[in-house]
């Protein structure tokens, strides 16, 4: 089935880096949806995306739509110890498939 | 409002042999999800029931692998018997929309050991 693919496999940051990390689809999203899982836990719903060219905030967490529906990113300013974790993106076309995640490592 | 609860955390057993996990979702959820987390990787849906009806099954290896929602509230999925391979985090979600929308909750997962 169809696979989001998510750039880049691993992160590492020094502590007040921003960090980005990319969901792409060879094929049109209905609506995207964003996930974090902290080392040892499990995913936790961060935010959906629907609309064409959606941009969301959560204090400095940054997510954005592509206008073709194809791609989607979550941009973090300011990076603190406590944004450890794998982040990963999920389709949800017909069933919920996650792409691989990116893991963020932040130095203090 | 509780959580998605699984048991058991953990779970060793050797190749070949059975085993069970359990889950309650989120009172009112009648969406219900299982997924295989392999370490490194995303988590990979088994199996999706709507109440007590499977909506996908399509990645479920079902030769050895098996699940039900009798009641249309908890759900226990099975293994038997069991492969080296099957070695992941089995995570449980529920959600309130039948598409997700909204996001899932997950539980925290029973990590099994196949050795």
């Amino acid at each position: 089935g169809q696979q989001v693919m998510q750039i880049p496999q691993y992160q590492h940051v020094q502590e007040g880096e921003d960090f980005t990390t990319y969901c792409n689809s060879s094929t049109t999203l209905s609506n995207i949806q964003w996930y974090k899982q902290r080392p040892g836990g499990h995913p936790v719903f961060l935010i959906q995306l629907v609309k064409s060219g959606e941009v969301k905030k959560q204090k400095r967490l940054t997510f954005q739509f592509g206008e073709a529906k194809k791609n989607s990113s979550l941009h973090i300013t300011a990076t603190q110890t406590t944004d450890v974790g794998t982040y990963f993106c999920a389709d949800n076309n017909n069933d919920m498939r996650f792409g691989a995640g990116t893991r963020l490592t932040v130095k203090p | 409002e509780a959580g998605v609860a699984q048991s058991p955390r953990y779970k060793i057993i050797e190749k070949r042999q059975s085993v069970a996990f359990w889950c309650n979702p989120i009172s009112g959820h009648a969406t219900l999800y299982w997924y295989q987390q392999i370490l490194g990787q995303g988590p990979k849906l088994l199996i999706q029931f709507q109440n007590n009806g499977v909506v996908d099954d399509s990645q479920l290896p079902k030769d050895r692998f098996s699940a039900e929602r009798l009641k249309g509230v908890d759900s226990t999925l099975k293994i038997q018997p069991a492969k080296l391979e099957d070695s992941a985090v089995y995570l449980c979600a529920s959600s309130l929309s039948s598409r997700g929308l909204g996001g899932y909750t997950f539980g925290s997962g029973t990590r099994l050991t196949v050795v």
